[in-house]
């Protein structure tokens, strides 16, 4: 696609319950980089996809939090048992091989009420 | 360890007054280096990169940012600031993870109010 595509745009989901926001990076981009931002709080690192390589985890705020990458195309953040403190912008970014300069998609603005 | 630090989460310039966001990095080698700005309510663009070519890098909107090496640091300036710069600013720096990867990192970003 021209950019990184994210869906959906806005959702809101009750306490408890789980999400899936899905992001479409550009297409040959091999790194691809999930980042949450909340008000004040800057741009807080989840997830980094490279490749074939073991994706990198470390931002990953707790076990409810997963996200995979099939076919090194098309990612997937899984929110399990949603809480408020999950309300945040989840933004999707992607790169050639992370070297280059990453563009981002929209977001997803999720609350959780 | 923090890779990226922004100096002043908050600044404050009038319309015409020079524009200086501070970036410093971590870095044993030299890395990649990145502006993006984000306006009100939409996504981040890329202002400006610097991939080790001339130090002194131009970007868009006549934003300009200089590597030096000694410093440590890519600090972000424009001449004369227009009520439309108004937005949140974020250095970024990408670093070789291993093999032939490399990882971007985001400092916490600098939000820019310009007064009229």
């Amino acid at each position: 696609g021209a950019g990184v595509s994210q869906s959906p745009s806005n959702k809101v989901t009750e306490k408890g319950k789980d999400v899936e926001l899905r992001c479409d990076p550009i297409s040959g981009h091999t790194a691809l980089y999930w980042y949450r931002q909340s008000l004040g709080q800057g741009l807080e690192f989840l997830i980094y996809f490279q490749g074939n390589s073991a994706p990198d985890k470390s931002g990953l705020p707790s076990d409810r939090f997963s996200a995979e990458r099939t076919g090194g195309s098309v990612s997937t953040l899984t929110i399990q048992r949603t809480q408020q403190e999950d309300s945040a912008v989840y933004l999707c970014a992607s790169s050639l091989r992370g070297v280059t300069e990453a563009f981002f998609g929209q977001g997803t603005r999720l609350t959780v009420v | 360890a923090q890779s990226v630090t922004q100096l002043g989460s908050h600044v404050s310039v009038s319309e015409g007054a020079l524009v200086l966001l501070r970036c410093n990095y971590s870095s044993s080698v030299p890395p990649y280096l990145f502006w993006y700005v984000q306006y009100p309510n939409q996504g981040l663009q890329l202002l400006l990169k610097y991939t080790s070519a001339a130090t002194l890098v131009k970007g868009i909107n006549g934003f300009e940012a200089e590597f030096k090496k000694s410093e440590t640091s890519f600090h972000l300036t424009k001449p004369s600031a227009h009520m439309s710069d108004a937005a949140e600013y974020f250095c970024a720096v990408s670093r070789w993870s291993g093999g032939s990867n490399y990882k971007l990192t985001f400092g916490k970003g600098t939000l820019l109010t310009v007064n009229p």
